[in-house]
């Protein structure tokens, strides 16, 4: 068990660019989570997916956000024309199919900055 | 609303003291209740996870208790160490897998 992957740690970009982050969630686990945290909050959930298929987006995950899970491994979640208020800890997590009381595994984020 | 509220917002105790930081939550259906715990620019690790008919899970030093009949759930932390200053959130979820999280206590131990 590697864990959850995230990429890069961390990401500092000017405002109005696009920023594209990557997770690859523990191997056998078909069930993948993005949230966002900002600080002093709890993490926000933003989209899940079940293999390949995104089966929930919130209504935090503006046109502005898209994530895929092309081959239902691992997951980019890109950002477009990046606003201050994008600023925030983007977290990913995974958890296996069929029982929902599994615990989520957690990677340690990116941390994006926007100047 | 779905709503899941921590208390207090921050703690500080001695190293050695026991603590017991709350979860009120108003979330409906509810599926389980999660304490995760969250270092400083890490993710949440979970500690324990309790089911509708569990009233207590224990996991090392960190005992959850649940009540479903007034949606409220403790962590105590027993013996505390150093290593436990973080931040600890409380987690609720439905019948989806859409949890709620709460904004977490920070929880700071000094020696």
């Amino acid at each position: 068990d590697t864990g959850v992957s995230q990429n890069p740690r961390h990401k500092i970009t000017k405002r109005g660019q696009n920023v594209t982050f990557r997770c690859d969630p523990i191997s056998e686990h078909n069930r993948l989570y993005w949230y966002r945290q900002t600080l002093g909050q709890g993490p926000e959930f933003l989209t899940y997916f079940q293999n390949e298929a995104q089966l929930e987006k919130s209504r935090l995950l503006s046109d502005r956000f898209s994530a895929e899970r092309p081959k239902g491994s691992f997951s980019t979640l890109e950002i477009q024309r990046t606003e201050q208020g994008d600023s925030a800890m983007y977290l990913c997590a995974s958890s296996p199919e069929g029982d929902s009381n599994q615990p989520q595994h957690f990677g340690d984020g990116t941390r994006l900055s926007i100047l | 609303k779905n709503q899941v509220e921590q208390s207090p917002q921050s703690l500080i105790i001695l190293e050695g003291k026991n603590c017991t930081l709350q979860c009120n939550y108003t979330v409906s259906p509810f599926s389980n209740l999660r304490w995760y715990k969250q270092d400083t620019g890490r993710g949440p690790v979970s500690l324990t996870i309790m089911t509708f008919s569990e009233n207590t899970k224990s996991n090392g030093r960190y005992t959850a208790t649940l009540d479903a009949d007034t949606k409220q759930s403790s962590l105590h932390i027993t013996a505390s160490q150093l290593s436990d200053s973080a931040s600890y959130i409380c987690v609720v979820s439905r019948g989806s897998y859409i949890p709620t999280f709460g904004r977490g206590t920070s929880l700071i131990v000094h020696p």
